[in-house]
């Protein structure tokens, strides 16, 4: 009964081959978005959407492509992943995004490797 | 600086100690905070929300001082399971939550 879901849990790819990470949700939720994190680092932020509404942070490298076809549904694609690209991709939600209460519900990440 | 700050750590504690975590923010307009949970390799799972008056949750106590600008975070009677890394989060309005890059703790038999 996972709510939020990524796919695949581990994914290879090499130096300059697109790829794209899915993520679902069952929740009904407003807002998705995609953390990227590297180890013993914080999550960093890409991106987000609310509803259809497309919000790139300011320094996501333009390598960095997302896309939701529909509320359940989000895709982080990759252009032309580099060595520095490997870590672990994190998808989330929140209901609103814009209340004091702004839980985040995880799902269980895409770790990227880059060879 | 940092927009939440933490020290990484590692905390070493036997079984059944106190320990506790602090952490900064810079964002004098931050709305909400919270303590994330975080296994090695596994995705942050929220662990309380803090507020002003603190708040507790079995052995777990959580503190916010607004102005000072840091959030506390106590674990009584800690146990093994409870090794993990502890994310301090604030939330600063217009979808941007901030994690800080984590507390890591290990309690010892």
């Amino acid at each position: 009964d996972a709510m939020v879901i990524q796919n695949p849990r581990y994914q290879v790819t090499q130096f300059g081959k697109p790829v794209t990470l899915s993520c679902s949700q069952t929740l009904n939720h407003n807002v998705m978005y995609w953390y990227q994190q590297k180890s013993s680092q914080a999550p960093k932020l890409l991106f987000h959407y609310y509803d259809k509404d497309f919000n790139n942070e300011a320094d996501t490298p333009d390598n960095f492509q997302s896309r939701r076809p529909n509320t359940s549904f989000c895709f982080l694609d990759i252009r032309s992943p580099g060595l520095g690209d490997a870590a672990m991709y994190l998808c989330a939600t929140s209901s609103d995004g814009g209340g004091a209460e702004e839980k985040l519900f995880f799902g269980s990440g895409t770790q990227l490797s880059v060879l | 600086r940092k927009e939440v700050e933490q020290d990484p750590g590692p905390f070493n504690v036997p079984e059944g100690a106190t320990v506790a975590f602090n952490c900064t923010y810079s964002n004098s307009a931050s709305q909400s905070f919270f303590w994330y949970r975080q296994d090695c390799r596994k995705e942050p799972k929220l662990l309380m929300s803090v507020y002003s008056s603190g708040n507790e949750d079995g052995r777990f106590t959580a503190q916010l001082n607004r102005a000072s600008q840091y959030i506390s975070l106590l674990i009584r009677d800690s146990k093994l399971s409870d090794s993990a890394t502890y994310l301090c989060v604030v939330y600063g309005g217009g979808f941007k939550t901030i994690f800080g890059a984590g507390t890591r703790l290990f309690v010892k038999a």
